[in-house]
């Protein structure tokens, strides 16, 4: 079945390090995204990438940064530059965002990874 | 700007009918979409209207009104499994990014 897999589930950071977060499509969705989530709040967009090769700042990318080099893959590298990373980081694809009726199929997410720093 | 205001909790009992409101201020968007996420898990796409007027899906109905900028969603005989939270969402035409609201928890009691 096609879907998103975000890896790993649960992800533990100490003070000062990198850690990445994995997101992979089979959907062959052009369009990918990486959202935090904060408790009893809704999603804000840390990047976002239309093609390979190419991604855009969302609205909280400090500290953030992603790459594109193959469709099915989106990962999200926290650094230590991001001060309060502990949230729940969601992957989300769509299909191409110019292609007519995108918008009734909506996201596709992944089921999230909860980072925590330690 | 561009925001979403949704009521952060709503509570009804089971087999009951409820309804979620969303208002925006924004122009210029493709419509309003609405997800669901159980706590720990994943937003799950429900429905999107493109127009104004109401889009029935099920259980779930979600209406817009665009000259009133507000939106809802409405779930029909509710269950214990529809305890969650819901998002409004839209996204805005000349660009790539959604906004989604803050959510609203549901709770069934029975």
């Amino acid at each position: 079945d096609g879907g998103i897999t975000q890896s790993p589930k649960y992800l533990f950071r100490k003070e000062g390090q990198n850690v990445t977060l994995s997101c992979e499509q089979n959907l062959n969705h052009d369009a990918m995204y990486w959202y935090r989530q904060d408790p009893g709040q809704g999603l804000r967009l840390i990047y976002y990438s239309q093609i390979v090769n190419d991604f855009q700042k969302g609205d909280i990318a400090e500290g953030y940064s992603v790459s594109r080099e193959k469709k099915e893959s989106f990962p999200l590298t926290v650094t230590s530059a991001q001060k309060n990373p502990t949230a729940f980081y969601l992957c989300a694809s769509t299909s191409s965002l110019g292609r007519s009726g995108t918008e009734a199929y909506g996201y596709t997410f992944g089921s999230g990874t909860r980072l925590t720093v330690v | 700007g561009q925001s979403l205001e949704q009521p952060s909790e709503v509570t009804a009992v089971e087999g009951a009918i409820v309804q979620i409101n969303c208002t925006y201020q924004t122009s210029g968007f493709y419509g309003l979409s609405w997800y669901q996420q159980h706590d720990g898990g994943a937003p799950t796409f429900l429905s999107y209207n493109a127009l104004d007027g109401l889009e029935e899906t099920g259980r779930f109905s979600s209406f817009l009104s665009r000259s009133d900028s507000y939106g809802y969603l409405l779930l029909q005989e509710l269950q214990m499994k529809d305890s969650a939270s819901y998002f409004c969402a839209v996204r805005y035409t000349g660009g790539f990014k959604t906004i989604f609201g803050a959510g609203t928890r549901l709770f069934v009691k029975a």
